[in-house]
């Protein structure tokens, strides 16, 4: 079955560092990768999504390309923010039949920005 | 658009009661999804609810069930809760049938089994 493995955490950066978040994942066909950002709180946010091989995903300064040689989907950004300090989700949509909206999370990763 | 709303926020029960969650998808939504996020975990997928049917189911046993309204809000039912059901409770809603549609998530019921 599909699955999603992502860099174990917590990851504490300071402010200005760059970030990478590593995930891989497991699926059958042409799965659409997605990362999420939970704050303290509150529910999942999309962060970013990619659709297709090569296809590069962006929002917030955040970034990660679609690596369907690597079955990789990478979270990067140049320079995080204390407003940044949160848990992170990569998952996977497959699209095979019938699971068109279901997710597969990976653990989550817990970053903290420190000033 | 008041998004997701789920209700309550916490819960506490005891091993072997029964718990009802609800959830009241975002305005224009038809399709609502129901997640498990143990502490420490990313969410797992229990259920999905179309047209007042079960759609999907993830792996998870009979226990929980669900049931979607005419006006597309569900509920989630847990019967005979096990210390193991601790967890919080996410619902997800989306427009069924478009191409890439953005999946919406509430803040979760924090339910506790003591």
């Amino acid at each position: 079955g599909d699955s999603v493995t992502q860099m174990e955490g917590p990851v504490t950066l300071s402010e200005e560092a760059f970030l990478t978040i590593n995930c891989t994942y497991t699926a059958t066909g042409y799965p659409s990768l997605f990362w999420y950002v939970q704050y303290p709180g509150e529910g999942l946010q999309l962060l970013l999504k990619a659709t297709k091989a090569d296809d590069k995903g962006s929002n917030k300064g955040f970034e990660a390309t679609y690596r369907k040689e690597t079955t990789s989907f990478h979270l990067e950004k140049g320079s995080v923010q204390v407003s940044d300090s949160a848990v992170y989700f990569c998952a996977l949509r497959g699209n095979s039949g019938g699971s068109n909206y279901k997710l597969t999370f990976g653990k989550g990763t817990l970053l903290t920005v420190n000033p | 658009d008041a998004g997701v709303t789920q209700s309550p926020t916490h819960l506490i029960k005891t091993r072997g009661q029964q718990v009802t969650l609800r959830c009241s998808p975002k305005s224009g939504h038809d399709t609502v999804s129901w997640y498990q996020q143990a502490l420490g975990q990313g969410p797992q997928f229990i259920f999905q609810y179309y047209e007042e049917e079960e759609r999907q189911r993830g792996n998870f046993p009979d226990r929980f069930s669900g049931h979607q309204f005419p006006n597309y809000s569900s509920e989630l039912n847990v019967n005979a809760l096990l210390l193991g059901d601790s967890a919080l409770y996410l619902c997800a809603s989306n427009r069924q049938g478009v191409t890439n549609e953005k999946l919406f998530f509430g803040s979760g019921t924090q339910l506790s089994v003591l």
